[in-house]
């Protein structure tokens, strides 16, 4: 069980580039979501799912597409890639507890756009 | 929108100490408030949560306080540890909601 993963772990595009981030979750979850996370910004909402086929925008959406196919597979595409897109981007999943919706979080993408 | 302050964004303690890190938050309809401790580059892990029908919860060093009528809730560490010292965030939602508001963020330092 190998949780939720991220591919790259690093990634530099000079503007105007576009390119794919990919997450993928093994543990059958609905929801997936995509944040950013820059220096005292906290987390940032970009895009969500709650299952295959559905999507929708969060708190910073502009510039960023996504799709869901299958329940495992959520990617983030940026269109055309900007110096304000420089951010280090999580995927999360979440499971229903008894209390709430529990994010587990991928290990990360840290991208830089020059 | 749901919209949710947090304070300090930096806390300085010696080991041993305790440390305390506060929230609030606007929707009165949240009722579900996680705590996520994140070390330097890795990804945030879920410490501590509780719900608004529970006014405190502990888990060994860790306890969250909830003030439903004030709209605040608290992380509270005692016996600080240098492994303790990290970035911590507060949120909220709705449980029947899947998106969490996230607080900025406490970048806590145990001296040692």
């Amino acid at each position: 069980n190998a949780g939720v993963t991220q591919t790259p772990k690093f990634q530099v595009l000079k503007t105007g580039q576009s390119m794919t981030l990919q997450c993928a979750q093994d543990m059958n979850h609905e929801y997936m979501s995509w944040y950013r996370q820059d220096p005292g910004m906290g987390l940032r909402l970009i895009h969500y799912s709650v299952g295959a086929g559905i999507t929708d925008q969060g708190e910073v959406p502009n510039g960023y597409n996504v799709s869901r196919s299958t329940t495992e597979d959520f990617p983030l595409r940026l269109l055309s890639a900007a110096p304000s897109q420089t951010s280090v981007y999580f995927c999360a999943s979440s499971l229903m507890t008894g209390r709430g919706y529990e994010q587990y979080f991928g290990p990360g993408t840290r991208l830089t756009v020059t | 929108g749901e919209n949710v302050e947090q304070h300090p964004s930096t806390l300085s303690v010696q080991e041993g100490d305790s440390a305390v890190i506060k929230c609030t938050y606007s929707d009165s309809a949240s009722n579900y408030f996680p705590w996520y401790k994140q070390e330097l580059g890795k990804r945030p892990q879920l410490i501590i949560d509780i719900r608004s029908n529970v006014g405190e919860k502990k888990d060994q060093r860790i306890a969250v306080t909830l003030n439903k009528t004030a709209k605040h809730f608290s992380l509270h560490i005692t016996e600080t540890q240098p492994e303790d010292s990290a970035v911590y965030f507060c949120a909220a939602s709705r449980s029947s909601n899947y998106k969490l508001t996230f607080g900025k963020g406490t970048l806590l330092t145990v001296n040692p």
